[in-house]
């Protein structure tokens, strides 16, 4: 039982340019939606976060919506920078389950220069 | 330390072989976590203490899997008679405080990755 998906395990962009990441979920009971940045050999950093009450949440380069009745949402980042070159993982978890993630499958961004 | 420590970070045990992960917090976090990320797969929520309390182990596989934290600092993952799904990178997380909902505040270690041959 996915309650948390990205379908996409790859995603290709060039420098200067937009990255779109997305992210479906099924369980409606969740608070809070986080994305993730992992490089190799690293553990998962935290980047942005939205609340299930907000529809926006903007970050410097990075903006995470939400589209709450069609349980989507999706990290951009504007502009891509060769930096940006991660596995990105979206998350979800419940009020006062804040630790207790559910992660995704997460997508591999790659940003060329 | 400044960050979650783990070690090891990588382990080859041979199938059937007890291995224990050691993860050590950021100094004064109240909360602890432990997830499995199978290759290619994100984390998977294993077990949670607050302080040496563990309150939550709904995630741990089977049997085989047991956690402590018996001074509410320094936890420990023990995995026994390994199998080869076993193989994963295990992380460790902890946050400063109870289980709060900001998931923002949760700092994770770079893992210990154990091959099962």
């Amino acid at each position: 039982d996915q309650q948390v998906k990205q379908n996409s395990p790859s995603l290709s962009v060039q420098e200067g340019r937009i990255s779109i990441l997305n992210c479906d979920y099924t369980n409606s009971m969740f608070d809070y939606f986080l994305w993730y940045k992992k490089y190799p050999a690293e553990g998962p950093t935290f980047l942005i976060s939205i609340s299930s009450i907000k529809d926006k949440n903007e970050d410097g380069r990075f903006t995470v919506f939400l589209n709450k009745s069609a349980k989507h949402l999706s990290l951009h980042i504007v502009p891509s920078q060769p930096g940006d070159s991660a596995v990105y993982f979206c998350a979800a978890n419940r009020y006062n389950q804040g630790g207790k993630l559910i992660f995704g499958q997460g997508t591999e961004l790659s940003v060329k220069p | 330390g400044a960050g979650v420590s783990q070690s090891p970070r990588y382990k080859v045990a041979k199938r059937g072989q007890d291995v224990a992960l050691r993860c050590d917090p950021i100094s004064g976090h109240v909360s602890l976590f432990w997830y499995q990320q199978a290759l290619g797969q994100g984390p998977e929520f294993l077990t949670y203490f607050q302080n040496e309390a563990q309150l939550d182990k709904s995630g741990l596989p089977s049997d085989r899997f047991f956690a402590e934290r018996p001074e509410g600092s320094v936890s420990t993952l023990k995995i026994q008679r390994t199998q080869q799904e076993d193989s994963a990178v295990y992380l460790c997380a902890s946050i400063p405080g109870s289980n709060s909902i900001s998931g923002n505040t949760i700092y994770f270690g770079e893992g210990s990755w154990l091959t099962v041959v």
